[in-house]
């Protein structure tokens, strides 16, 4: 059982917009920031956002993040067929732990 | 271009210790950042293991903390894992990772390696 709840997964058609909920607890989310990770098959996790909205160089500004009290949202517009992936959001707890969410399974039909 | 490596047995018996070895390059740990360990069983999600600075200060998942040690060698700019006691639980991909400081991100990964506890 994860500490951060996301939907196990989500779609959506190729140039859609699509959005990925983020859900935690006020000594989490609530009192840090969140971070968002992309894992494309096969592969080890890749970070695509940062401090709930910052995106490292190189992710494209189709992806997008937000953070409202104990919640976060990944968006991404303009779906292509590379965003099929797993995507993970995380923080960390004021324990100083860090705790992910379950994932997301991202599916472009 | 800061770049993560993995290695240790792929195998490990139940009741015994499982230990793997980062190796970092591109970066001098010993110039700081924090470097961590994070697992991921086989189709499930991501656990956070615990984070190392470069000076030795650790802290752990306290889910794990009974079992776990983190210690850095920067002499040969790497850092390493040890698992006491494991069991089938265990088997996971384990990923190692630079961290940005203490409350920020894991922004370079390693490939991850696969470590399977089966007698």
């Amino acid at each position: 059982q994860s500490v951060l709840t996301q939907p196990p997964s989500a779609s959506g058609t190729p140039g859609q917009r699509v959005t990925i909920s983020c859900s935690g607890s006020s000594s989490n989310i609530g009192s840090n920031t969140v971070n968002w990770y992309q894992q494309l098959p096969g592969t080890a996790p890749k970070l695509l956002i940062y401090s709930n909205n910052q995106r490292p160089s190189g992710v494209p500004d189709r992806f997008s993040g937000s953070k409202s009290g104990t919640s976060a949202s990944l968006a991404i517009s303009g779906l292509q067929s590379e965003d099929e992936a797993d995507y993970y959001c995380a923080a960390w707890d004021d324990s100083l732990l860090a705790v992910f969410g379950g994932g997301t399974k991202l599916t472009v039909l | 271009q800061v770049q993560l490596q993995e290695s240790g047995p792929g195998l490990v018996k139940p009741s015994e210790t499982l230990s793997l070895t980062c190796a970092v390059s591109g970066y001098s740990i010993s110039s700081g950042y924090y470097w961590g360990w994070i697992r991921q069983p086989p189709g499930k999600g991501l656990e956070w293991i615990g984070s190392i600075y470069h000076s030795g200060s650790t802290y752990y998942n306290p889910s794990l903390k009974s079992r776990v040690t983190i210690s850095v060698d920067t002499s040969k700019n790497q850092f390493s894992l040890k698992l006491s006691s494991v069991t089938a639980a265990d088997t996971a991909v384990y990923y190692c990772a630079r961290q940005g400081a203490e409350w920020e991100p894991h922004d370079y990964w390693g490939q991850g390696t696969l470590v399977t506890v089966s007698s």
